[in-house]
């Protein structure tokens, strides 16, 4: 079946340690996200890529890196910078649509991050 | 000012009734408009999304789009207490593989 595949489901990390969230979808989605979500908060959005080997700060990006080697691949490392990285964070993907309209995001189910 | 705006609520409604959930947006060139649901603990799932003037129903889930006041809103219509969720509004200003932006989210209590 088609869809986003993010893991792990659950990750500790220690002070001091980078940790990277894996993030894999096979729906030939030319976008991809990552969103960081709070306890009763909406969703934040840290980085966004549209193409390839390219990718764009979102809202909150500070203590955070992506890259965006594959289409379908788009990890997101938590850097020790990040300060208070305890969240859910969810990757989600969309396609093209040739009348320039914004089609609606599918999400993968989420990686719990948590502090050691 | 906020891009997306949402009642944090709670908004409880009884079994059966029609629930209603109301997102103001700030952006006067937004184009997009989609509604998810999520439930505590999971990862937004979509339910609906509108790109015209009006009404779009699909089943019991009715969203309408009023450009000029800059409004969207969710209808749920016989409302079941699987309803029960946080509903996400997220609204693009246009351009296909852009960003979205999403509001808080409304959270719906439907009691038997």
């Amino acid at each position: 079946d088609g869809g986003i595949t993010q893991s792990p489901k659950y990750l500790f990390r220690k002070e001091g340690q980078n940790v990277t969230l894996s993030c894999e979808q096979n729906l030939n989605h030319d976008a991809m996200y990552w969103y960081r979500q709070d306890p009763g908060q909406g969703l934040r959005l840290i980085y966004y890529s549209q193409i390839v080997n390219d990718f764009q700060k979102g809202d909150i990006a500070e203590g955070y890196s992506v890259s965006r080697e594959k289409k379908e691949s788009f990890p997101l490392t938590v850097t020790s910078a990040q300060k208070n990285p305890t969240a859910f964070y969810l990757c989600a993907s969309s396609g093209w649509d040739r009348r320039n309209l914004a089609q609606p995001q599918h999400f993968g189910d989420g990686t719990r991050l948590s502090i050691l | 000012q906020k891009e997306v705006e949402q009642n944090s609520g709670p908004l409880s409604v009884p079994e059966g009734a029609i629930a209603s959930l109301n997102c103001t947006y700030s952006d006067r060139g937004s184009q997009s408009f989609f509604w998810y649901r999520q439930y505590s603990g999971k990862s937004p799932e979509l339910i609906m999304f509108i790109y015209s003037n009006g009404d779009k129903e699909d089943g019991r889930f009715t969203a309408q789009l009023n450009k000029a006041s800059q409004y969207v809103s969710l209808l749920i219509r016989d409302s079941q207490p699987s309803d029960s969720a946080t509903y996400l509004c997220a609204v693009s200003r246009g351009s296909t593989l852009g960003r979205l932006y999403f509001g808080r989210g409304t959270q719906l209590t439907v009691w038997p």
